[in-house]
């Protein structure tokens, strides 16, 4: 069945520092790939997604490319900043907007110290 | 527009004893997903419902959780009798039917079963 790998935290970053957060996916088909963001005593929130192969989800300067020859959908931020501190969930769903059930990643953690 | 509301936010209870959780999804929305995060894990879809009819259970512990949907708008979780290992946030979360769109989380419900 589906599902989705992702990079095992917790991640300590210093302000300012490059973010990556690695996921990879497996799928019969060709899944929608998401990825969800938790702030502590919040509920999920979408952050980015992509839809197709060689697309690129981007939002609030972080981004993510659909890579179907590596079955990946790495996160990346440039210059991450303390407010990013929050656990990354990436996701796949076969709809693209997620319209049946999303299989979600075990989440990473980022705390970024100032 | 009014996000997916859950209560209560927290919940103590003790195992053999009987929990309810209640969702009201956004207004309009004709999908609503329950799901289950354990700690340091991914949520996992339990339920889904499409207006009041089940559409996917498979992954319900039928013999302890029960859900309804009776009207088609909120719906309630119950897990009767609760073992500690259901100690986890529950996660209400709707759509629109059919192109799933508009897929929003609420902030779940933190039980903990001692």
């Amino acid at each position: 069945g589906d599902s989705v790998t992702q990079m095992e935290g917790p991640v300590t970053l210093s302000e300012e520092a490059f973010l990556t957060i690695n996921c990879t996916y497996t799928a019969t088909g060709y899944p929608s790939l998401f990825w969800y963001v938790q702030y502590p005593g919040e509920g999920l929130q979408l952050l980015l997604k992509a839809t197709k192969a060689d697309d690129k989800g981007s939002n609030k300067g972080f981004e993510a490319t659909y890579r179907k020859e590596t079955t990946s959908f790495h996160l990346e931020k440039g210059s991450v900043q303390v407010s990013d501190s929050a656990v990354y969930f990436c996701a796949s769903s076969d709809s693209p907007s997620g319209g049946n059930q999303f299989y979600f990643g075990t989440g990473t953690s980022l705390t970024v110290i100032p | 527009e009014a996000g997916v509301a859950q209560s209560p936010r927290y919940k103590i209870i003790e195992k053999r004893q009987s929990v309810a959780f209640w969702c009201n999804p956004i207004s309009g929305h004709a999908t609503l997903y329950w799901y289950q995060q354990i700690l340091g894990q991914g949520p996992k879809l339990l339920i889904q419902f499409q207006n009041n009819g089940v559409v996917d259970d498979s992954q319900l512990p039928k013999d302890r959780f029960s859900a309804e949907r009776l009207k088609g708008v909120d719906s309630t979780l119950k897990i009767q009798p609760a073992k500690l290992e259901d100690s986890a946030v529950y996660l209400c979360a709707s759509s629109l039917a059919g192109s799933g769109s508009g897929y929003t989380f609420g902030s779940g419900t933190r039980l903990t079963v001692v």
